[in-house]
C-alpha cells in the first residue's frame, strides 16, 4: 500500500505569505505527527493528531502555525506570514498507535520550504 | 524533558569496516527507542525499534542496536559497512507514545 504522502515536496515563498502544507497519512492509520527539520540538525515536534482530535500542540513555535485534520484522515499545516526562520523542512508521519499500540511511525518524504 | 544525545555530528568509515554510532537518552523510565536513516532529500526511514524484551535489537540493512539501561544507551552497530550506507542517522525515543525525540544526527561517510 501506499506510504505517507506530503505536498508540495518543495515550497518557496516570499516574507509574510501564508502557506498550506498537505500530508495524507498511511490509511486507517489513528495518529498523525508533524515535524520540523532545520537544515543539519534532528526533526523537532509540532503537533499531534489522534483521529481529528488535535492532542498536542505544544511544539508549534509560534501563533503563526496552525495545523487541522477535519476528518481524521488528511492533514494541513498552515502557517502564515513567513518568516525566513520558518525555512525547513516539514515532516508528516502517521501511525496507527492508541495509548496501548505500536509506537511505530511511518514518515513521508517531507516539504521543503524555503522563505526568501 | 527528555533529551537524545548523539555524540558524533559526523563519522567516516572505509567500506568494509564495522560501525558504531553512538546514542544516550535521558529519561526517567525506559523509552521506546528507535533508529532512523535519512538519505539526502528523502524522509526517514526505520532501521529498528525496541520496545521491550531481548536488548539486541535486529534491523533491516544487516544494523543492529542494543539497548543498556544501565548506561541509558542505545549504539546502532553494523559489523561490515557498505558504501550505500552513506547517509545520516538518527536515534529518536518515544515516551508516551505521542512524540519522538530526536538525536542531532550523526552523518556517515564511507571510504572506498
Amino acid at each position: 500500500g501506499a506510504g505517507v504522502s506530503q505536498s508540495p515536496r518543495y515550497k518557496v515563498a516570499k516574507r509574510g505569505q501564508d502557506v498550506a502544507l498537505r500530508c495524507d497519512p498511511i490509511s486507517g492509520h489513528v495518529s498523525l505527527f508533524w515535524y520540523q527539520q532545520a537544515l543539519g540538525q534532528g526533526p523537532e515536534f509540532l503537533t499531534y493528531f489522534q483521529n481529528e482530535a488535535q492532542l498536542d500542540k505544544s511544539g508549534l513555535p509560534s501563533d503563526r502555525f496552525f495545523a487541522e485534520r477535519p476528518e481524521g484522515s488528511v492533514s494541513t499545516l498552515k502557517i502564515q506570514r513567513t518568516q525566513q526562520e520558518d525555512s525547513a523542512v516539514y515532516l508528516c508521519a502517521s501511525s496507527l498507535a492508541d495509548v496501548t499500540g505500536d509506537h511505530e511511525q511511518f514518515f513521508g518524504p517531507g516539504t521543503r520550504l524555503t522563505v526568501l | 524533558a527528555q533529551s537524545v544525545t548523539q555524540p558524533d555530528i559526523h563519522i567516516t568509515v572505509s567500506e568494509g569496516a564495522s560501525l558504531e554510532l553512538r546514542c544516550n537518552y535521558s529519561y526517567g523510565a525506559t523509552p521506546y527507542l528507535f533508529w532512523y536513516v535519512q538519505s539526502p532529500g528523502q524522509g526517514l526511514q526505520l532501521l529498528l525499534k525496541y520496545f521491550s524484551g531481548d536488548t539486541l535489537v535486529q534491523g533491516i540493512k544487516g544494523f543492529e542496536a542494543e539497548f543498556k539501561r544501565s548506561q541509558s544507551s542505545f549504539n546502532l552497530r553494523k559489523p561490515s559497512v557498505h558504501w550505500s550506507d552513506a547517509a545520516e542517522y538518527f536515534c529518536a525515543v518515544d515516551n508516551a507514545g505521542n512524540m519522538l525525540t530526536f538525536g542531532g544526527g550523526t552523518r556517515l561517510m564511507v571510504k572506498p
